[in-house]
Order: C-alpha cells, then sequence, then structure tokens
C-alpha cells in the first residue's frame, strides 16, 4: 500500500530554537496534506491543511507563524515549529490524501523541546 | 466546520465476543468519506475499515463491519470474535478531499 514518511520520529530541542518536520509520500502524490498535533491519551487535533502549491488553511487557534507549513510539491510538506517553547512539546502526525477518499499517514513525531 | 462524537471513552469485551463501537457526526456536506482507525501504543495510524458516504451498502472487512445510517449521521464499528491484539484507541473520522477530522476516541480493552 501507499507509503507516507515522516521524520523525524523524535526530536529534542532547545527552547528559542526551530525544528522542521517533513512528511514524504513516497509512492504517491497527495493532493492535500493535513498536519495533526496529538496530547497523550488525546484525539488528533487537526491544525492546519496544505494543498501543494497554495498557503496552508490553519484552524483557529492555530498560530500560523509559530506553525509555519510549507507544500512545496505534490510529495512533500514540512511543518516548522519556529521558536519553540515547552508548551510546544508533542506528537505531531501528517497525513496525505490521495484526491479519491484514500487518506495515509506517517508514522509521527514526537517534539520534546527542553 | 464538521464534527465527529465518540461518546464512549472506553469500552471492554471478552475476548471471542462481538462490540459495537458509536460514532456519530454532524455535516451538511453529500460527499464525504467515513473511516475507522486504530491506534496501538506505537502511535501508528492504522486503517481499519472506510465508507463512502454515497454507498448505501455497509462495507465491511474480515471481522470488522459498520453500520452507517446516513440520515441519522451515525457510523459504528462492529469487531466480531475479538482478539487480543484488537486491543488499542479506536478513532472515528470524518473525511472529504479538504477535511479530515476526528473523533475523541474509544479506548478498548480485551480480556482474555
Amino acid at each position: 500500500g501507499a507509503v507516507v514518511s515522516q521524520h523525524p520520529s523524535w526530536v529534542i530541542c532547545k527552547s528559542g530554537t526551530s525544528v522542521k518536520i517533513e512528511c514524504r509520500s513516497l509512492d504517491f502524490q497527495a493532493t492535500t496534506m493535513f498536519w495533526y498535533r496529538q496530547f497523550p491519551k488525546q484525539s488528533l487535533m487537526l491544525m492546519a491543511t496544505s494543498n501543494e502549491g497554495s498557503k496552508a488553511t490553519y484552524e483557529q487557534g492555530v498560530e500560523k507563524d509559530k506553525f509555519l507549513i510549507n507544500h512545496a510539491s505534490l510529495t512533500l510538506s514540512t511543518l516548522t515549529v519556529t521558536s519553540a517553547h515547552p508548551e510546544d512539546s508533542s506528537f505531531y502526525i501528517c497525513s496525505a490524501a490521495t484526491g479519491t477518499g484514500e487518506l495515509f499517514f506517517g508514522e509521527g513525531s514526537r517534539l520534546t523541546v527542553l | 466546520a464538521q464534527t465527529v462524537t465518540q461518546s464512549q471513552p472506553e469500552m471492554s469485551v471478552q475476548e471471542a465476543e462481538t462490540v459495537t463501537l458509536s460514532c456519530t457526526y454532524d455535516t451538511s456536506e453529500s460527499d464525504y468519506y467515513l473511516f475507522w482507525y486504530k491506534q496501538p501504543p506505537s502511535r501508528q495510524m492504522i486503517l481499519v475499515i472506510r465508507q463512502e458516504a454515497y454507498k448505501q451498502q455497509n462495507a465491511t472487512e474480515n471481522r470488522f463491519s459498520v453500520n452507517f445510517q446516513k440520515a441519522a449521521k451515525s457510523f459504528s464499528l462492529k469487531i466480531s470474535d475479538s482478539q487480543l491484539g484488537d486491543a488499542a484507541m479506536y478513532f472515528c473520522a470524518y473525511g472529504n478531499n479538504n477535511d479530515m477530522r476526528f473523533g475523541a476516541g474509544t479506548r478498548l480493552t480485551v480480556k482474555p
């Protein structure tokens, strides 16, 4: 089946630094990519939806200047957490849609900000 | 905005028995998809079953089947012959090409 690769799977950074997480569809072109944040024992919270070549659509309450999303090609989307702080520590998951109702998830990235 | 509601935070089933997980959703769209995902401790999201809203026939996938009631906006998951490996968080999700939202999840425990 289709594969979505997300990395890094685990990153630790110092407060104030920026971290980039990549989401790549390996064997299909993703019309849309979604970015989620998941707190322990909670559901996936949609942060933003991105389409190739256009600006991401952010959910209410998500700071677009804090969480920069770039969808440069049909196979790659990146999430950059800028000036990270401990409260940004979380599990981030991306998913890629084929455009025919199929959705594939990356393995997730655990961010720890010290 | 579309919403997905799972009213059962936790469910328990005896091995080999059947369990049903509930899900309701709200949307004004006519064309969409519904999903059930399983999330084990590894946190990798695993697709269990998928239903296209325009199809009246309920989707089935081996021991997993759904009861899709479009008018009631209900989408329950039935797991038959439960196995220990079925224990996980289960998320109901609503999606179309530009939106994908999840319910709060149901933690399923399988008792040997």
